[in-house]
């Protein structure tokens, strides 16, 4: 499978804390995105990342890139209980635009 | 702001009906795309169409077809549903090149 892969499949945390998220992946790519989704919604992107960059930040969040590893990280600082959704990494396969391959996502849990 | 709409949020139907769901986007998207989300799947790519009258398979398109005759709606049918298709169905759109994918807010089928 090429689908990015995230890790830990849940997560639970009290507001203020942060929170780390993981991606792994299994081929060459353009870019890597980070999208988020709140119960029972579609996607909303958060994130991207070239392959040419090693982090990015926007806002509370801050992504990093290790092409070398073919894995990612995102880090929300100072959750909030609104941070409460699942997150998925989604890498663009290099030669193949426009398409996405989707993981199975991080439910996170961020307790008031 | 872009919006993606889909015709229904939640749909029940009878094993064996034609099923059709319809996705609209009214940002001038040339890249549309059928995703379905399943518990520990994740989202798979069902079809996708890169301009109108357009398509190209995704990674699962067996027991679906797909048809785009303007550049703003996309649809998905399913000629014969089976329960194995109770499922979440997610549009999204793009433009070609710009890395993010705009979603619906979704369908959840039930195939009784």
């Amino acid at each position: 499978s090429q689908q990015g892969e995230e890790d830990p499949q849940a997560l639970s945390i009290q507001e203020g804390e942060n929170a780390t998220m993981n991606c792994s992946y299994k081929t060459s790519i353009n870019n890597l995105q980070w999208y988020r989704q709140n119960s029972g919604r579609g996607l909303v992107h958060l994130i991207l990342i070239r392959s040419n960059e090693r982090e990015k930040h926007s806002g509370r969040l801050r992504v990093t890139l290790d092409t070398s590893k073919k894995s990612s990280s995102l880090l929300i600082t100072a959750s909030r209980a609104a941070d409460t959704a699942s997150y998925f990494c989604a890498p663009e396969v290099r030669y193949n635009t426009d398409k996405l391959i989707f993981g199975t996502g991080t439910r996170l849990q961020v307790f008031p | 702001d872009v919006k993606v709409t889909q015709s229904s949020r939640y749909l029940v139907k009878r094993t064996g009906e034609k099923v059709f769901l319809e996705c609209v986007q009214d940002m001038d998207h040339e890249n549309m795309f059928w995703y379905r989300q399943d518990p520990g799947l994740g989202l798979r790519l069902i079809y996708f169409s890169y301009d109108v009258k357009m398509k190209e398979k995704g990674d699962i398109p067996e027991g679906y077809s797909v048809s785009r005759e303007k550049k703003e709606r996309f649809s998905l049918i399913l000629e014969s549903a089976s329960t194995n298709q109770t499922s979440m169905y997610l549009c999204a759109s793009t433009r070609p090149s710009t890395d993010t994918q705009y979603f619906g807010p979704g369908t959840r089928l039930t195939v009784l």
